[in-house]
Formats: C-alpha cells, sequence, structure tokens
C-alpha cells in the first residue's frame, strides 16, 4: 500500500459545481498536510495547508482533515473555468520538510 | 515567483549519454530538492540537499547523483541516461523559516531520452 492514495479522475464539473478532491494515508507521523495546483505544464504551486486535524477555509476552497480516518478532503464551491488544473495532495511529518505526494487529480471545469 | 530557474527547460538526448540539469535560486533558501513527475506516478523524490555539500536520497534516487556546491544551485545527473528516465523533472525550494510541507517549485525540464 502507498502511503498516500489519492482518486486519479479525471474530473469534468460544470462551472459553479461543488467539487471534492479527496486523499487517504498510511502514515500516523504525516502532521501537516497540503493541497498544491498544478496547471498544465507548470510547477505545482501551493494552495492550501492543514496541520493535524481540522477545517480551514479560504475563499472558495476548504482543507478538511481527519486524522482519525486518515482522510483529507479538499472543496471548491462555485467551480470555475480557472480552477482547471491538476491538484495533488502532500503531507509531511514535519521534522526534515520532506513531502509526500498523490499522484494527483486533474480536474476540469466546463463553462 | 521564488526565483528559481531551471536550465535546460527542453532536452532530447540518447541513451547512454550523460546529462545534468540544473537549479539555480537567488533567495539563500536552505533546503533543495530534485523530483520527477510521470503519468499515473505523481512527483517522486529523486535527492535532497538540506545544505552545502549535504545531500539525500529520496524514494527514485537510482541512476541519479547530485551535487551542492553553493547555496544556490543543485545539479542534478543522469551518469548514462535510460529511456526510462524519460520525465519531467521539477526543482523545489523550502527553508526553516517556512511552514513543513512549503515548497516553491521551479518551471521543470522536460527530458526525452531516446
Amino acid at each position: 500500500q502507498k502511503e498516500v492514495e489519492q482518486d486519479p479522475g479525471p474530473l469534468s464539473v460544470p462551472e459553479g459545481a461543488i467539487v471534492s478532491l479527496n486523499c487517504t494515508y498510511s502514515n500516523s507521523a504525516f502532521q501537516y498536510f497540503m493541497w498544491y495546483r498544478q496547471y498544465s505544464r507548470k510547477g505545482p504551486e501551493l494552495l492550501m495547508y492543514t496541520y493535524s486535524s481540522g477545517n480551514k477555509e479560504d475563499g472558495r476552497f476548504t482543507a478538511q482533515v481527519d486524522k482519525s480516518s486518515k482522510y483529507i478532503s479538499l472543496f471548491i464551491r462555485d467551480s470555475q473555468p480557472s480552477d482547471s488544473a491538476t491538484y495533488l495532495c502532500a503531507m509531511s511529518g514535519g521534522s526534515n520538510y520532506k513531502l509526500t505526494f498523490g499522484k494527483g487529480t486533474l480536474l476540469t471545469v466546463n463553462p | 515567483d521564488a526565483g528559481i530557474t531551471q536550465s535546460p527547460r527542453h532536452k532530447v538526448t540518447e541513451t547512454g549519454t550523460p546529462v545534468t540539469l540544473r537549479c539555480h535560486q537567488t533567495e539563500n533558501h536552505r533546503y533543495m530538492y530534485w523530483y520527477r513527475q510521470d503519468p499515473g506516478h505523481g512527483l517522486r523524490l529523486i535527492h535532497y540537499s538540506y545544505g552545502v555539500k549535504d545531500t539525500d536520497k529520496g524514494e527514485v534516487s537510482d541512476g541519479y547523483s547530485v551535487s551542492r556546491s553553493k547555496t544556490e544551485d543543485f545539479l542534478l545527473t543522469l551518469e548514462s541516461a535510460t529511456s526510462s528516465q524519460t520525465s519531467v523533472y521539477f526543482c523545489a525550494i523550502s527553508d526553516p523559516g517556512l511552514i513543513a510541507g512549503e515548497q516553491y517549485f521551479g518551471p521543470g525540464t522536460r527530458l526525452t531520452v531516446t
């Protein structure tokens, strides 16, 4: 079993839809949970991060972490065509600044 | 933009030839990383550095070596390129002053080994 599993998609939704992206993990040492967004032919960029369990909201984006279930989610409200990208979850134990990434989910938001 | 550049941006090379990719940063960041990204595998860590001359292996280090003789440059070398090393390579940086997991990525190098 890989340390981080991510729904591979691809996911195609109409503009304005609510999008849910998810990852599961197996390593209990992970404390920091991130979502990176990657546009086509670009490097990933940090979108959201959460420390330990809980929710974090930033505009149309909400990140949730449930450490008891080893499950993290990213919700996008009122999705826009500009949200079309690959979303990668990433996790870290914190001590050595190394990240473990999921495989990424390709999202397309159709106008 | 964290001041990260990668060179070359695209390269086509033949099997068996040596290849060196360069990552250059301008803001004195301590940690530097090399990843490869392949369909179906996501981002995988090749090697990383936590200071000048301090490097360590990631999960897919076989066939790759690195060097960091200056803070600003992190070199990735494929000693004898193979077709399985055809990939997109990303450099990233981080710092103790950032949150754990906050990394900034370069624009990538697309390498094709024929």
